[in-house]
């Protein structure tokens, strides 16, 4: 079965610096990962999505996520945070049958 | 514009009441989807439908009904036995069948709230 972990509920950065956010999956048939994104009260976004190929996907906003296999991670980053980045952000796993997501993690941006 | 609409924003429910909620897509997507979401927990499967007229369980069924009659159109019923309903309803859609229904980029819509007083 499909599974994926996200490390901290929350992560709080200031403004110009790294954003890191932790996503770990567990997969019996090879992932295709995603990274979502939820503003308060909205529906959520696809920011990215691994299938096959390059290990570092880019996404929209300037985020991007690199699929380590060996370390069964699939990290997202953004160089320089933004205050119009503070939202919630899902990782998910899909496998044959479902797709499953993270508990999310909350990013928020310090001025 | 393409994309997915459910309403109400905001749904209030009396206890011992069925309440239905409304999802509609119109991207041409073959497969939809509702989640359940409560602080903490991300997203929860409650039912998907790969095709007209045919849906499945997900992990968190019990107390919900839903139909698939029409492909534009997947409404969640929340009924008396769902003993705790109050969260964020989600639904989403994807291309489906072609790809596998797991393996395609969801779309989600705006969300409802649903509160039991």
């Amino acid at each position: 079965a499909q599974s994926v972990t996200q490390l901290g509920s929350h992560v709080s950065v200031s403004e110009g610096a790294l954003v890191l956010l932790r996503c770990n999956y567990s997969s019996s048939v090879p992932p295709y990962l995603f990274w979502y994104v939820q503003y308060p009260n909205q529906g959520l976004q696809l920011l990215l999505k691994y299938t096959t190929g390059a290990t570092l996907v880019k996404g929209i906003n300037g985020f991007e996520a690199e699929f380590k296999k060996s370390e069964t991670s699939f990290h997202l980053t953004k160089p320089s945070a933004h205050m119009s980045d503070a939202a919630e952000y899902f990782c998910a796993v899909s496998g044959r049958n479902d797709m499953r997501f993270g508990a999310g993690t909350r990013l928020t941006v310090k001025p | 514009d393409g994309g997915i609409t459910q309403s109400p924003k905001y749904l209030f429910r009396k206890e011992g009441q069925n309440v239905t909620l409304s999802c509609e897509q119109n991207l041409n997507h073959d497969a939809m989807y509702w989640y359940r979401q409560d602080p903490g927990q991300g997203l929860r499967l409650i039912y998907y439908s790969q095709i007209v007229n045919d849906f499945q369980k997900g992990d968190i069924a019990e107390g919900y009904s839903v139909s698939r009659e029409k492909k534009e159109s997947f409404p969640l019923t929340v009924t008396s036995a769902q003993k705790n309903p109050t969260a964020f309803y989600l639904c989403a859609s994807s291309i489906g069948l072609a790809g596998g229904v797991s393996t395609d980029t969801q779309y989600f819509g705006p969300g409802t709230r649903l509160t039991v007083l």
